[in-house]
């Protein structure tokens, strides 16, 4: 079964401080995943999307990694704002003739002064 | 660029009614497509049209309907509402055929909410 699976659900950190947010999936035919930072009562927005041949992307303080071996990727976030308090969404898709999207359940970050 | 644009932005109906959500992608996107979020189930997806055409169906009760116009724009349609309707309706937009093959630009939903 196609799933995608974020963790921590929530976290709480200092501003300033750096993060790590996971994801694990188990998705096949794989083609890519994308992390999405979702603002409250906002559309989610694209931060970073690998395909299978990239390990490694950056936006500015968010740096995305993706281990195809493992099925797992992370999202780190340095020196924290308090603007990055957001949802990240994990969302991966699939290659496959129906070309579908599997969506992570998001943490919820909190950046505290 | 105009960005996706979705109305109306918050929505109050009453259960037994019917509704009709809005989508206007950004201009050139051909593909569109709709997810309901809910606090406990986050994004999932609702359905997806590529030139007027569906393309892709979530596991959604018939209630729930789309179409696409020669546009590009995208309307969905909820009839006989239940409760548990109630979540915010997020459509997107993008240059691929299927959503999975490039970038989505979303909108910033219709907050629908049934009493």
């Amino acid at each position: 079964k196609n799933q995608v699976e974020q963790s921590p659900q929530s976290l709480i950190i200092l501003e300033g401080k750096n993060c790590t947010l996971q994801c694990n999936y188990t998705v096949s035919p794989f083609s890519n995943l994308r992390w999405y930072k979702q603002d409250t009562g906002r559309g989610p927005v694209s931060l970073t999307i690998m395909t299978f041949s990239e390990n490694t992307k950056s936006n500015g303080r968010y740096t995305a990694t993706l281990d195809a071996d493992t099925k797992q990727s992370s999202l780190h976030i340095t020196a924290s704002q308090l603007s990055d308090s957001a949802s990240y969404i994990c969302v991966v898709g699939s290659s496959s003739n129906t070309g579908k999207l599997i969506f992570g359940q998001g943490t919820t970050l909190q950046v505290k002064p | 660029k105009a960005g996706v644009t979705q109305t109306p932005r918050y929505l109050i109906k009453t259960r037994g009614q019917q509704v009709t959500l809005s989508c206007s992608p950004i201009s050139g996107h051909r593909s569109v497509s709709w997810y309901q979020q809910t606090p406990g189930q986050g994004l999932q997806f609702l359905f997806e049209y590529f030139s007027e055409t569906q393309r892709n169906k979530g596991n959604f009760p018939g209630r729930f309907s789309g179409r696409q116009f020669s546009n590009s724009r995208s309307e969905m349609n909820v009839s006989t509402l239940e409760l548990g309707d109630s979540a915010l309706y997020l459509c997107a937009s993008s240059l691929a055929r299927r959503a999975g093959e490039a970038p989505l630009h979303f909108g910033n939903g219709t907050r629908l909410t049934v009493t």
